[in-house]
């Protein structure tokens, strides 16, 4: 399977635990989005890469929320002292190309609960 | 606000017919449009994308529409199939805003045997 691999699929937590998922995109894409996605809505963006370089973060991410891509291949998301809100689905996507108006291509996410 | 919404939560056809699924879209500056779909578990699939300097796009069985008039986007799917069954999503990017995709509610297609 050559498409973009999240890991791990489930995580069940306690509120105040640190918790990190990882992306791995397409291997050619340099291009890489987080986006979080709640039961019956769509997915929100949170931030995304150009290689190694973080391009653009949105207000939903807090100072909890922190995301790296040091080598411009695989990607992580933490999130610190997790609270009940942050329970959610966290998708990666990844895309090739300098312009935005590219497909992107959605793993099949981490689902997050926090107890 | 800018979003992107979509007319109808749910839509049931018979298998065989033809789905029409229905979003508007308030930024007359969004210049680029996909269709994803989205099976239970899973994330969203590309089904089909469109750019602004064009008012229609075929893929397999499915047709995409654009009409910047209105600000309204459609998917037709064509000879339904059960295994079309999912909840569809549009999306628009606005080119001074990155690679940031902007979602809608999404739309239930229900597929009768």
């Amino acid at each position: 399977d050559t498409g973009v691999s999240q890991d791990p699929r489930h995580k069940i937590t306690k509120r105040g635990q640190n918790v990190t998922f990882r992306c791995d995109p397409i291997s050619e894409h340099n291009r890489l989005y987080w986006y979080r996605q709640t039961l019956g809505q769509g997915p929100e963006f949170l931030t995304y890469f150009q290689n190694e370089a973080q391009l653009e973060k949105s207000r939903l991410l807090s100072d909890r929320f922190s995301a790296e891509r040091p080598k411009g291949s695989f990607s992580t998301l933490e999130i610190q002292r997790t609270e009940q809100g942050d329970s959610a689905m966290y998708l990666c996507a990844s895309s090739w190309g300098l312009g935005p108006n590219q497909p992107q291509h959605f793993g099949d996410g981490t689902r997050l609960s926090i107890l | 606000g800018e979003s992107v919404g979509l007319h109808l939560p749910t839509l049931s056809v018979q298998e065989g017919d033809n789905s029409i699924i229905n979003c508007a879209y308030s930024n007359s500056a969004s210049d680029y449009f996909i269709w994803y779909k989205q099976e239970s578990g899973k994330g969203p699939q590309f089904i089909i994308d469109i750019r602004s300097n064009m008012d229609k796009r075929q893929g397999q069985r499915v047709t995409v529409l654009l009409n910047k008039t209105v600000k309204h986007l459609s998917l037709q799917i064509a000879a339904t199939q059960p295994g079309d069954s999912a909840v569809y999503f549009c999306a628009e990017n606005k080119n001074n805003q990155g690679g940031k995709l902007i979602f809608g509610q999404g739309t239930e297609l229900s597929v009768k045997p």
